[in-house]
C-alpha cells in the first residue's frame, strides 16, 4: 500500500525556467493538498484540489502558479518562470476527506539557479 | 486567518528527560493534528484530537486539547534520540492551518 508519491524528490532549474512537480495520493484519497515550507519554518497551505476541482486556492500566488489534479494521473504543481524566491521544498498531502489528517509525501525540493 | 503559535520555537534536551510543547490559538478548531517531520521528510500524523479536554496517549508521548478547543500541548516522558525532530500542530483537517513548529533536540 504505497504512501503518497513525489517525483521528482529533487528539481533543479534556471531561472525563468518551467518546474512541474507531480504527486500520486495514496489509493483511496481524494483530497489532495499542496504545502511550501522554506528551511526551519512551518508549511504554508498553497492549495486544496480534489479530483477534476480546485476547492481552495487561497495560498497560491495568482501568477506563474497553477495546479491541477484531473480525472486521471497525478496532481501536478506547475510554476512557470522560476525565480529564486520560489527555491523551498513542496509537500503533497492527501486524506481521504476533509475531517482526517494528512498523510504527506517526501516533497520535492526546488532549486532555483 | 487562524493562526497557531508553537513554543519554543527551539528545544534541546538530554536523554531521559521530560518535555512538554505547546500550541496556541485564539481561534477555536474542530479538530486539532500532531505531525513530526524528521529532516528531508514529510511530516507525519501522530494524532488527531477532537473533542475539547480531550486526552490520548500514544506510546511515551501524551496529547492534550484544551477544554475551549483552541490550544493543545505535546508531552514527552523519558525523551530518547529518536525523538529528535520538528513538532508541527495544524487546525482543522482539510487546508489545515500549520504552526512553525518546535525543533526538538534529543542528546544521547
Amino acid at each position: 500500500n504505497a504512501g503518497v508519491m513525489q517525483n521528482p524528490r529533487h528539481l533543479v532549474r534556471r531561472r525563468g525556467q518551467e518546474a512541474r512537480l507531480r504527486c500520486s495520493p495514496m489509493k483511496g484519497h481524494s483530497h489532495v493538498y499542496w504545502y511550501r515550507q522554506l528551511p526551519e519554518e512551518g508549511l504554508k497551505f498553497m492549495v486544496y484540489l480534489q479530483k477534476e476541482n480546485i476547492i481552495d486556492e487561497s495560498g497560491m500566488p495568482k501568477e506563474r502558479f497553477s495546479a491541477e489534479f484531473p480525472k486521471e494521473g497525478p496532481s501536478i504543481l506547475r510554476i512557470q518562470q522560476v525565480v529564486r524566491g520560489d527555491s523551498a521544498a513542496y509537500f503533497c498531502a492527501s486524506s481521504p476527506g476533509q475531517i482526517y489528517g494528512y498523510t504527506f509525501g517526501s516533497g520535492t525540493r526546488l532549486t532555483v539557479v | 486567518t487562524q493562526l497557531l503559535e508553537q513554543s519554543p520555537q527551539f528545544l534541546s534536551i538530554q536523554e531521559g528527560e521530560n518535555l512538554t510543547v505547546y500550541c496556541n490559538s485564539s481561534s477555536v478548531f474542530s479538530s486539532l493534528q500532531w505531525y513530526r517531520q524528521e529532516p528531508g521528510e514529510g511530516p507525519v500524523l501522530l494524532v488527531t484530537v477532537v473533542t475539547g479536554g480531550e486526552v490520548k496517549k500514544l506510546k511515551r508521548l501524551t496529547f492534550q486539547f484544551g477544554d475551549a478547543r483552541k490550544d493543545s500541548s505535546l508531552h514527552i516522558t523519558a525523551a530518547q534520540p529518536g525523538d529528535t525532530g520538528l513538532y508541527l500542530c495544524a487546525g482543522d483537517a482539510g487546508k489545515s492551518t500549520f504552526g512553525d513548529g518546535t525543533t526538538l533536540t534529543v542528546k544521547p
